[in-house]
């Protein structure tokens, strides 16, 4: 079975602060990816990284940073300088490298509630 | 915009009564997911296909079915509708090898 973990509920920053949310995951499988999402206040939920178990390589997208270490079954993403925007609901998903067919068959964690205060 | 068009937006409706999901994925993505979100259960994942095929299975109720029909386009019966059921479905499409994409869902509230 697999699981995936936000043992943050909420975090509350105020503009310009970094900010990182945590997310850890158990599964047996010996490939899989990982995915954050980010939740609105709108309420669709946006794709924001896939990163394979293969590729241990943190990432970078402007604000937005990915720390990958598959020793501690850890994938967490760091905010910098957050902005008001930022504030959302994100989730951290798991899924098994079964096949191009299957990749979003998503195991979902909890969710943190982010608010940034301006 | 993700590209998956989920409709309606709302739904509001009595205990034991019958709705329709409907789902159209992004051109060209040939996979469908169904998820349900709530506040206690967070976002599940209720059931995939894949080309017109069921490919996966989650948590999805026997008073739930879904289909996808030759045009790939989705829908989620649920019948036999009770308060539990109140919830923000979701569907997504995924190409092959890619992740997916989710749309705007539908808030179903049972009265």
């Amino acid at each position: 079975a697999q699981k995936v973990t936000q043992a943050q509920t909420e975090i509350s920053v105020v503009e310009k602060e970094d900010v990182t949310l945590d997310c850890v995951y158990e599964t047996r499988d010996t490939t899989y990816y990982l995915f954050w999402y980010k939740q609105p206040p709108s309420g669709e939920l946006v794709f924001l990284i896939r990163r394979n178990s293969f590729d241990e390589q943190n990432e970078i997208s402007g604000r937005y940073s990915w720390n990958f270490q598959k020793s501690t079954s850890s994938f967490n993403f760091t905010i910098t300088a957050s902005q008001v925007v930022d504030s959302a609901v994100y989730f951290c998903a798991l899924t098994p490298n079964a096949g191009g067919t299957s990749y979003g068959k998503l195991t979902f964690g909890q969710g943190t509630i982010l608010t940034v205060h301006p | 915009d993700s590209g998956v068009t989920q409709t309606p937006k709302h739904l509001i409706t009595a205990t034991g009564q019958r709705v329709t999901l409907r789902c159209s994925p992004r051109s060209g993505d040939l996979s469908v997911y169904w998820y349900q979100q709530s506040l206690d259960q967070g976002l599940q994942f209720l059931i995939q296909y894949y080309n017109g095929e069921e490919r996966a299975k989650g948590n999805i109720l026997e008073r739930f079915s879904a289909q996808q029909f030759p045009d790939l386009h989705s829908e989620l019966n649920l019948s036999s509708l009770e308060l539990g059921d109140s919830a923000l479905y979701f569907c997504a499409s995924s190409a092959f090898g890619g992740e997916a994409f989710f749309g705007q869902g539908t808030r179903l509230t049972v009265v």
